[in-house]
């Protein structure tokens, strides 16, 4: 069975803080793929990032970066200099790449972030 | 990137009435997904949509309530059937090309 664990289900910090969002997975694949996406309050799912197990390099694109650790099964993002137009939910979502699951994406409880002026 | 797009985006119906929605995808994709959002919640996969054959349903729903149909690569359908207000929620159509993409969603309203 894969799980996905938002812990912080709220965080509020004022613009310009930098705010990391974590992510904790549990899967018994040994090859799966990890995403993160956006939901604003328009409601879309908004894609950021796919990464395959198989790369542990962190990521970085803007002021957005990610650091996935496969040793603590952790998938974790940054926003560094946060944004009022970064207020939205952000989902962590795993997908493994066999069999029937290979076909489904498990997310996460979503965690609200909201960025004050 | 694949580009989805979802008919109605909004809607508010009466209980014991059934929607219709529709998703069409810009590219030919071999299998659809339709994900419901209850108010507040994260994502659930209600089913996955091939074309030429049964849509293949998860735990909890089944296909009397949300009938499926995928009648080419492109374009399938959700119908939410004998709707009631626990049926309120965003219904969201995904593919996956290369990686997984969503529809900009459907958000329903039963009274």
């Amino acid at each position: 069975a894969q799980k996905v664990t938002q812990a912080q289900t709220e965080i509020s910090v004022v613009e310009k803080e930098d705010v990391t969002l974590d992510c904790v997975y549990e899967t018994r694949d040994t090859t799966y793929y990890l995403f993160w996406y956006k939901q604003p309050p328009s409601g879309e799912l908004v894609f950021l990032i796919r990464r395959n197990s198989f790369d542990e390099q962190n990521e970085i694109s803007g002021r957005y970066s990610w650091n996935f650790q496969k040793s603590t099964s952790s998938f974790n993002f940054t926003i560094t200099a946060s944004q009022v137009v970064d207020s939205a939910v952000y989902f962590c979502a795993l997908r493994a790449t066999v069999g029937n699951a290979g076909n489904m994406l498990t997310f996460g409880g979503g965690t609200r972030l909201m960025v004050k002026p | 990137s694949a580009v989805i797009s979802q008919k109605p985006s909004r809607d508010i119906c009466q209980r014991g009435t059934s929607l219709t929605i529709q998703c069409q995808v810009d590219s030919q994709v071999t299998m659809m997904f339709w994900y419901r959002q209850q108010p507040g919640q994260s994502l659930t996969l209600i089913a996955t949509a091939n074309q030429g054959s049964e849509a293949t349903y998860e735990s909890g729903f089944v296909i009397d309530k949300f009938p499926i149909s995928r009648p080419n690569l492109t374009f399938s359908t959700l119908t939410v059937s004998n709707m009631s207000p626990e049926d309120s929620s965003i219904y969201l159509c995904s593919v996956v090309e290369g990686t997984q993409y969503f529809g900009p969603g459907t958000r329903l309203l039963v009274l």
